[in-house]
């Protein structure tokens, strides 16, 4: 079975600029969640979705962040404009809610914010 | 409130030895989940176990062990005959079941396995 996916895996760009991550579940999970880590927050919950509906996005840093989940295979997040101290690594991770709730964990996007 | 705390920030052993990364939690339910992912340098993280809150029976697998301990709110985790590839961030993390389906990550404990 394929694990999660994201796209891409590396993204460099000005500051400024609108970006898009994306990210694919695993078949059948219905639980999305989005996390970015740092080296100084370590690894923070942005936002999660269960069944496309987002659930809580407390975590969400500012309005400059938002995500979609329109339909139970795809996802995304956008930053925009985006900032340097947006630069981190994104992932995106999901599960199936009942009766273990693991979470699988995409490779990540690493963003770079110039 | 929930919490995970690893109060191991950072551990280097030489290879062959074998090391213990502590995990202390806190919760109010009764039925949680715990588990560990780890986090080599490629930066993936990766599933490593899962343990409900109802089964206190430590797990074995291969070199990794784990020792679960609800009278001490603790779930530890042992490499035995560590090796250089043992090298990554190990996080402990926790759910509360049916409450949300949020993971409660601790600040991981980066191990250095040193040949």
């Amino acid at each position: 079975d394929a694990g999660v996916i994201q796209s891409p895996r590396h993204e460099v760009t000005e500051m400024g600029q609108e970006v898009t991550l994306r990210c694919k579940p695993i078949s059948g999970h219905n639980s999305l969640f989005w996390y970015r880590q740092t080296m100084m927050r370590g690894l923070e919950l942005l936002i999660y979705f269960n069944n496309n509906v987002p659930i809580d996005d407390s975590g969400m840093p500012e309005d400059r962040f938002s995500a979609k989940m329109p339909n139970a295979s795809f996802s995304t997040l956008k930053i925009q404009p985006s900032e340097p101290r947006d630069s981190a690594v994104y992932f995106c991770a999901s599960s199936s809610r009942q009766p273990y709730n693991e979470q699988f964990f995409g490779p990540g996007t690493r963003l770079t914010v110039l | 409130a929930q919490k995970v705390t690893q109060a191991q920030t950072e551990i280097s052993v030489v290879e062959k030895e074998d090391v213990t990364l502590d995990c202390v939690y806190e919760t109010r339910d009764t039925t949680y989940y715990l588990f560990w992912y780890k986090q080599p340098p490629s930066g993936e993280l990766v599933f490593l176990i899962r343990r409900n809150s109802f089964d206190e029976q430590n797990e074995i697998s291969g070199r990794y062990s784990w020792n679960f301990q609800k009278s001490t709110s603790s779930f530890n985790f042992t490499i035995t005959a560590s090796q250089v590839v043992d090298s990554a961030v190990y996080f402990c993390a926790l759910s509360e079941a049916g409450r949300d389906d949020k993971i409660i990550f601790g600040k991981g404990t980066r191990l250095h396995i040193l040949p």
